[in-house]
């Protein structure tokens, strides 16, 4: 079955850079969500889309932004790259808002 | 304010026994609650979900259990395998106000199976 891709699987950028990551939802699911996860901690909600429209936003930080396309891919732009930006990044889909399946990730490396 | 808690950070148990993960929430408008087991540097997949209006739901080797007095959720899973071992994480939405069914995770659990 098709799951939820996410590339790049790994990204290294330097300070001050951008960074932009993709997600390709599970065909037929409505809802693309985008979590943060860092060292040692639990996944923290980023931002999600319902019908390519944003529906909520969590602690996201102003430098970012997401949008999701026609075809219902996502994207998120993040510029002015800090260290501690360094995580893994998940993306999810979920078909009517009923629970979340998860992509590989994306680990971003900032130096 | 950590609104989805794990309180156990790991759990260690024999090849074979039972095992029981447990998370504990405070947000009363959770009413949908899954469990996530997450390799590392993957991400996390799905095991199993229950919404508030069950109090048990079982898939082979995997049953959540649901006290909502207590805002209190468990996951069984018997018997344990080796294959087991990894990070289980519970998270929990609100589907009645319609957010988008938004996962907020807890802290995890670091589950260790012993051949």
């Amino acid at each position: 079955a098709a799951g939820v891709i996410q590339s790049p699987r790994h990204l290294i950028k330097e300070k001050r850079e951008t960074a932009t990551l993709k997600c390709y939802p599970i065909p037929r699911h409505d809802t693309v969500y985008w979590y943060q996860q860092g060292p040692g901690q639990d996944p923290q909600f980023l931002i999600s889309f319902y019908e390519k429209m944003q529906s909520d936003k969590g602690s996201i930080p102003d430098r970012f932004s997401a949008q999701q396309f026609s075809d219902y891919h996502s994207e998120l732009n993040m510029s002015s790259l800090e260290l501690g930006d360094s995580a893994l990044y998940f993306c999810a889909s979920s078909a009517r808002g009923f629970g979340a399946f998860f992509g590989q990730g994306t680990r971003l490396t900032v130096v | 304010d950590q609104q989805v808690k794990q309180n156990s950070p790991s759990l260690s148990v024999q090849e074979g026994r039972i095992s029981i993960l447990n998370c504990d929430y405070t947000n009363s408008m959770f009413d949908y609650f899954l469990w996530y087991k997450k390799y590392p540097a993957e991400g996390p997949t799905f095991l199993i979900s229950i919404s508030s209006i069950k109090d048990k739901n079982e898939d082979g080797r995997f049953t959540v259990f649901l006290n909502k007095s207590a805002k209190h959720l468990s996951l069984h899973i018997v018997p344990s395998q080796p294959g087991d071992s990894a990070v289980y994480f519970c998270a929990a939405s609100a589907q009645r106000s319609r957010n988008t069914g938004k996962l907020i995770f807890g802290q995890g659990t670091t589950l260790q199976v012993k051949p």
